[in-house]
C-alpha cells in the first residue's frame, strides 16, 4: 500500500513567522510532487509541485524535496492569517504509469493574528 | 462559464437508493478525476479517465460505476447507496500535458 502521511496539526504559528509542513512517502520511485490549499468547505487548490530534488521558490512559498529520505516539506514565510487553512501533500506514484494521486490527509495550520 | 462544476452541490438520499453525481468541464482536459475526502482519510482517487471511453480503477472504486461517453462530462454513480458512502465528492479535471489539477466545488452526499 503506497503511502503519504502527514501531521493532521493544527499547526500554530505567529503571524510573521515561518511555517514549516512535512510530508513524507513510501514509494521511493515516485517522481512527482504536490502542495494543495483547502480552505474550509472549499475544493483543494495546486499552490506548490516540484519534481527535483532541493529546493523550489515562488513567492513566500518554499518547497523542498528529499528523495532519499522520502519527505516532501513546504514552508510559508510571513505567514498570514489568510494562510490558515488544510495543506494537503499529493504523489504522484512511479508505478502507477498514469496519475493516480495519493495524498496525505493534511496538516491544518492557523496562523494567528 | 469556464471551468468544473459539479451538481448537485447537496444531496441526500437513502440506503440502497440509486445517485448520480455529475462533473463537467469546459476545458476540454483529457483526464478527469472522482475523489471522496473523509475525515481522518483524505482524499482518496475513486476512478478516473484519460480520454472518452478510457477509465480505471483508482483507490476505492467499489461500488461506484463512471462513464465517459464525452469529453466534457464524467458522472459517477452509486448504483446502490450505502451509508459509508456519506462524503463529499470532488471532481477533477487536468489536460494531458500537465501535472495541475483543477478540482470541481464538490458534493456533499448524506447516505441515511
Amino acid at each position: 500500500q503506497k503511502e503519504v502521511e502527514q501531521n493532521s496539526g493544527p499547526l500554530s504559528v505567529p503571524e510573521g513567522a515561518i511555517a514549516s509542513l512535512n510530508c513524507t512517502y513510501s514509494d521511493r520511485g515516485s517522481q512527482s510532487f504536490f502542495w494543495y490549499r483547502q480552505y474550509s468547505g472549499k475544493s483543494p487548490e495546486l499552490i506548490m509541485s516540484i519534481y527535483s530534488n532541493g529546493d523550489k521558490e515562488d513567492g513566500r512559498f518554499t518547497a523542498q524535496l528529499n528523495k532519499a529520505s522520502q519527505y516532501v516539506s513546504l514552508l510559508i514565510r510571513d505567514s498570514q492569517p489568510s494562510d490558515s487553512a488544510t495543506y494537503l501533500c499529493a504523489v504522484n506514484p512511479s508505478n502507477s504509469g498514469t496519475y493516480k494521486y495519493i495524498f496525505g490527509t493534511g496538516t491544518r495550520l492557523k496562523v494567528l493574528a | 462559464d469556464a471551468g468544473i462544476t459539479q451538481s448537485p452541490r447537496y444531496k441526500i438520499t437513502e440506503t440502497g437508493r440509486q445517485v448520480t453525481l455529475m462533473c463537467h468541464q469546459t476545458w476540454s482536459h483529457s483526464y478527469m478525476f472522482w475523489y471522496r475526502q473523509d475525515l481522518g482519510h483524505g482524499l482518496r482517487l475513486i476512478y478516473y479517465s484519460a480520454a472518452a471511453d478510457i477509465t480505471d480503477k483508482g483507490e476505492v472504486p467499489d461500488g461506484y460505476v463512471v462513464s465517459r461517453s464525452k469529453t466534457e462530462n464524467f458522472p459517477l454513480t452509486l448504483e446502490s447507496a450505502t451509508r459509508s458512502q456519506t462524503s463529499v465528492y470532488f471532481c477533477a479535471s487536468k489536460s494531458g500535458g500537465a501535472d495541475t489539477q483543477y478540482f470541481g466545488p464538490g458534493t456533499r452526499l448524506t447516505v441515511l
